[in-house]
């Protein structure tokens, strides 16, 4: 079984400033781990995806997110946050080979402010 | 077009109602899914097709009837629904299951309220 738990449902920061979501899972074999986005009256977006290999993933819009084991976490950074940034952000999680059973957080809404 | 195609983009339904949210994925994929995403709750998977044949169905009520004719378009029936069922319902698609674990690619949703 697995789970994922986002610490935060809302977080804000300055146009510039370095964005950090938060992301823990819980899961009983190997996960493929991934971020999502969903912006007003639309659906959600692949912003990365971690299956194996290399533990730094590079997303789209300038995203990335690091896979630590030893922590269970896939948090996701942006090192200069831009007004389009504000949106909605789930992770999730699956194991491999199931991408039915893809378990989601809550979200986390990033708001940027002037 | 490209991509997932979700119809209405918004619908007001009485309990008594039966209406139909329909879904068309134009990536060539084989498998398709129906969520259900509330506020401040996880999005909750529904029904996975794959090949168009139901593979899972996450203990939904009977009152949501899916129906997928074919890989390319996924229909979600309703009837006798409850206010509690007003929600966003997101369509995903995807190829394959297995070790490719191809991510999902979603629609846009339908908003859905019941009256």
């Amino acid at each position: 079984a697995q789970s994922v738990t986002q610490l935060g449902s809302h977080v804000s920061v300055s146009e510039g400033a370095l964005v950090l979501l938060r992301c823990n899972y819980s899961s009983s074999v190997p996960p493929y781990l991934f971020w999502y986005v969903q912006y007003p009256n639309q659906g959600l977006q692949l912003l990365l995806k971690y299956t194996t290999g290399a533990t730094l993933v590079k997303g789209i819009n300038g995203f990335e997110a690091e896979f630590k084991k030893s922590e269970t976490s896939f948090h996701l950074t942006k090192p200069s946050a831009h007004m389009s940034d504000a949106a909605e952000y789930f992770c999730a999680v699956s194991a491999p080979g199931t991408a039915s059973k893809l378990t989601f957080g809550t979200g986390t809404r990033l708001q940027v402010t002037l | 077009e490209t991509g997932v195609t979700q119809t209405p983009r918004h619908l007001v339904m009485g309990m008594t109602n039966k209406k139909s949210l329909k879904c068309e994925q134009h990536l060539g994929h084989n498998a398709m899914y129906w969520y259900k995403q509330s506020a401040k709750k996880p999005l909750e998977l529904m029904f996975v097709y794959s090949l168009e044949e139901r593979v899972e169905n996450n203990s939904v009520p009977s009152r949501f009837s899916p129906e997928c004719p074919n890989s390319s378009h996924l229909f979600l029936h309703l009837h006798t629904l409850q206010p509690e069922d007003s929600a966003l319902y997101l369509c995903a698609s995807s190829q394959g299951g297995g070790i490719n674990n191809s991510p999902l690619h979603f629609g846009n949703g339908t908003r859905l309220t019941v009256t």
